[in-house]
């Protein structure tokens, strides 16, 4: 089945401490996203990538980095995070012709206190 | 800055009605334009994109319009059922240039909800 997963998806941590979302998609596509969803902001896009070692800021970056070490993987790291990214994430993926057509995750809530 | 809007951010409609929903963008450099749908607890879930040189596109039950002139996106959904009950979201992409390459960047609009009441 055609799928994105995201781990874990909820978690409650403290300020400062690192922590890392996983994303992984086996549908070997290019293009990958990650989007926080907050009421009344909708959906904001933080980084994204359209290839292994290929990354963007989307509009929302600060705070948060990315990796693409591997086609099928994306994780979003928060070195240091703080309540104000208390939210929840999507990841998101897509091949490069298929620009409509993103699949996303089951998305990860994140609350730091 | 610029960004994608919506006009009305709930919409309620009977089982069986046509729904409409809007969406206004500002920036004119957009080229390609996708609606999403967000059932309660769950991802967005694509439903149907249009490019900039078409003004209307038709999928299953749904349409799309596209006015550039006033910078404006629709939503149609016919014969709308209580199973479209959901947050539909229109997003942005600039530069998404010819054959197919894209940017990446994608830019939401903050959702209305829609209720099917049976």
């Amino acid at each position: 089945e055609a799928q994105v997963t995201q781990n874990p998806r909820y978690l409650i941590t403290v300020t400062g401490k690192k922590l890392t979302v996983t994303c992984s998609q086996n549908m070997n596509h290019e293009y990958m996203s990650w989007y926080r969803q907050d009421p009344g902001l909708g959906l904001r896009q933080i980084y994204y990538s359209m290839n292994v070692e290929v990354t963007d800021k989307g509009d929302v970056p600060e705070g948060y980095k990315v990796s693409r070490k591997e086609k099928r993987n994306f994780p979003l790291i928060l070195e240091s995070p703080s309540p104000n990214q208390t939210s929840l994430y999507f990841c998101a993926s897509r091949n490069r012709n298929g620009m409509g057509t993103q699949y996303f995750g089951p998305g990860t809530r994140l609350l730091v206190l | 800055g610029e960004s994608v809007g919506l006009h009305l951010p709930t919409l309620s409609v009977q089982e069986g009605d046509n729904s409409i929903i809007n969406c206004a963008y500002s920036n004119s450099a957009s080229d390609y334009f996708i609606w999403y749908k967000q059932e309660s607890g769950k991802g967005p879930q694509f439903i149907i994109d249009i490019r900039s040189n078409m003004d209307k596109r038709q999928g299953q039950r749904v349409t799309v319009l596209l006015n550039k002139t006033v910078k404006h996106l629709s939503l149609q959904i016919a014969a709308t059922q209580p199973g479209d009950s959901a947050v539909y979201f229109c997003a942005e992409n600039i530069g998404s240039g010819a054959g197919g390459t894209s940017y990446g960047k994608l830019t939401f609009g903050q959702g209305t909800i829609l209720t099917v009441h049976p």
